[in-house]
This record gives C-alpha cells, sequence and structure tokens, in this order.
C-alpha cells in the first residue's frame, strides 16, 4: 500500500502568489482530511470530506483558503493569496467511513516569504 | 468546546527508564480516544484507539489506559527508538470522523 500521497514536500513561496497543494488518498478510503500543523496551534482541522462532498469546512481560516475533492484519489488545497502567516505543515489524511483511524501523508511544508 | 491538554510537553528518559505520559480532555461525549506517534518530518502515525474507561490498548513496549477524564500511555523499559512525539486526539459523540489534536509530548529516550 502507497499510503496518502502530498505534494509538493517543500513550498517557498513569495506573499501573494497562489499555492496549490495535492493529495492522493489511500484507495478504498471514503474520508479525507486536511490539517495544519504549526507550532504555536499545533494540529489544526481545515475541512474534511465523505464521499468527495465537503461536510465540514468550519476550520478554513478565510476565504483565501479553499478545498476541492473533484473524485474518490484526488484532493487539492489552494491558498489564494499566500500570506506569511500561513507559513506550516499541511497534511493530508484519509480513513474509511466505519473506522476513527487516520492514515496521515508526509506533509507538504509551506514557507511563505 | 472541546480540549486536549497533553503533559508534559518534553520528557527525556534513560534507555531502560519507564515512564507515562499523560492526555487530559474535556469532550461532550467521548466516541473515541486516540494516540498517535509523530517522528521528525513525517505524519502522525496511528498508535491506539480507545472507547471506554478502563480499556487498555498494549503494542510492544506501549500501553495506553482511559479513564472518564484522561488517558496515560505508559512507556515500559524504553529504547532509542521509542523518541518521538506522541500525541493525543479526542473525537466527540456524534462528530463522524473530526479529531481534535493535543499539543504533543515530544519523547527523547537516551542510550
Amino acid at each position: 500500500d502507497a499510503g496518502v500521497i502530498q505534494s509538493p514536500r517543500h513550498e517557498v513561496t513569495e506573499m501573494g502568489q497562489e499555492v496549490t497543494l495535492r493529495c492522493k488518498p489511500i484507495s478504498g478510503h471514503n474520508s479525507l482530511f486536511w490539517y495544519r500543523q504549526t507550532m504555536m496551534r499545533g494540529l489544526e482541522l481545515l475541512i474534511y470530506f465523505n464521499n468527495n462532498v465537503p461536510i465540514d469546512d468550519s476550520g478554513m481560516p478565510e476565504d483565501r483558503f479553499s478545498a476541492k475533492m473533484p473524485n474518490a484519489s484526488f484532493s487539492t488545497l489552494k491558498i489564494q493569496p499566500s500570506e506569511p502567516r500561513d507559513s506550516a505543515v499541511y497534511f493530508c489524511a484519509s480513513t474509511t467511513l466505519n473506522t476513527g483511524e487516520l492514515f496521515f501523508g508526509e506533509g507538504s511544508r509551506l514557507t511563505v516569504l | 468546546e472541546d480540549q486536549v491538554t497533553q503533559s508534559p510537553e518534553a520528557l527525556r528518559l534513560q534507555e531502560g527508564e519507564s515512564s507515562s505520559l499523560n492526555c487530559s480532555y474535556t469532550v461532550s461525549g467521548l466516541r473515541g480516544l486516540f494516540w498517535y506517534r509523530q517522528d521528525p518530518g513525517k505524519g502522525p502515525e496511528f498508535l491506539f484507539t480507545l472507547y471506554s474507561a478502563g480499556e487498555e490498548k498494549e503494542k510492544e513496549r506501549l500501553k495506553a489506559t482511559l479513564t472518564k477524564k484522561e488517558s496515560f500511555l505508559h512507556i515500559t523499559a524504553p529504547k532509542p527508538e521509542d523518541s518521538a512525539t506522541y500525541l493525543c486526539a479526542v473525537s466527540p459523540a456524534g462528530s463522524a470522523r473530526q479529531l481534535t489534536f493535543g499539543s504533543g509530548t515530544q519523547l527523547t529516550v537516551l542510550p
């Protein structure tokens, strides 16, 4: 099993630029989550999908953030425009509807200058 | 609001020196309490799920226990490879799959 695959692993960009993070969940998993991790705030849930449908996006910090899941094997998290305070590690995780254990990807480390 | 507090923030042990990590939680009905391990530069890795007070789970040198207000992760005779950050998370009843994470305990086991 390849696990949850995220890209890019590292992204350095300048303030105001658009950033797109990508995630491929584990095959057969029907729930997908986007988390953000910082030293100050720890792991925060941004949004999650069940069967490709966004269920709760209350953790999305601002309208600058958007997430899509066009099919069961792909999701994107977009930040436009990016700001320095968006610098963090963004994790994608997937699971099945019948279990609570999340399988995390290795994360995308974003630095906004 | 659901709250998870982990202590200590950091713990240094000598190899073979057993200890416990604490996770205190406040949640409006508990669906499950989860322990994860996170290595530097990696995503959290699932360890255990506990569902009800009194439940215990074991894996190698780790044992997780649960009461109505807290969970402990006991580490028996730790080895340097147990060094990692250990995260606790809770899922409230009726919340589907949402998890609220604690800030973690960074464990260092010295050889």
